[in-house]
């Protein structure tokens, strides 16, 4: 069984840029989940996908964005970004039958300079 | 918004010592997870609770749902080295029509001494 991978493992990027960040769910998982975990902090919810749409949002601006394909992969999209955007970027896959049980990739670290 | 309050912040221990941290929240929740996270790694889900009351053992783990529904807590017992890493509450309100979104505490920073 493969788990939960994301891309990359860490980037670096300048005030008002754009980034995207990639995520592959674990095999057989359906839904996926972005959270922003800051320094010293419990993971955020941003949103989630299911079945190629937005399933629910958290408390984040519409600059945030994101994807999910056929295969349950994902992508996360920041536009105009922020120092404070600097974080860890994490992914979790669930089944849409059970989506208590998140399982979590290691993360994209984000540095905005 | 809904908020976990977890504590302690940290706890420093000898090895071979039981620990205990939890977890509470002014709101209801149907579902409370314990999650644990090393550096430069993503949460590792060690328990899952889907009913007031509930206790529920992985090895030397041992959480229970509060039968208010707004409290959870987690004991490890007999602990070892590894065990070092941060510990996260998290609750959620999934199923039905409700979306899987979870709400994570602010963690407890476990440091075990050989």
């Amino acid at each position: 069984e493969t788990g939960v991978t994301q891309s990359p493992t860490h980037l670096i990027k300048t005030r008002g840029q754009q980034v995207t960040l990639r995520c592959s769910s674990q095999s057989g998982h359906n839904t996926v989940s972005w959270y922003q975990q800051a320094l010293g902090q419990g993971p955020q919810f941003i949103f989630q996908y299911y079945r190629e749409e937005e399933n629910g949002r958290g408390n984040f601006p519409p600059r945030f964005s994101g994807l999910q394909f056929p295969n349950y992969s994902s992508e996360l999209n920041v536009n105009a970004l922020e120092l404070d955007d600097s974080a860890l970027y994490l992914c979790a896959s669930s089944l849409v039958a059970n989506q208590n049980e998140q399982y979590f990739g290691p993360g994209t670290r984000l540095t905005v300079t | 918004g809904q908020q976990l309050n977890q504590s302690p912040q940290s706890m420093f221990i000898q090895e071979g010592e039981d620990v205990s941290m939890n977890c509470t929240s002014s709101s209801i929740f149907n579902t409370w997870l314990w999650y644990k996270q090393d550096p430069g790694e993503g949460p590792v889900l060690l328990i899952a609770l889907y009913k007031a009351g509930e206790l529920t053992s992985n090895g030397r783990l041992t959480a229970q749902f509060g039968i208010t529904r707004k409290d959870s807590f987690l004991n490890i017992s007999a602990s070892i080295p590894s065990d070092v890493g941060i510990y996260f509450c998290a609750a959620s309100n999934a199923g039905g029509t409700s979306y899987g979104k979870l709400t994570f505490g602010q963690g407890t920073i476990l440091t075990v001494h050989p």
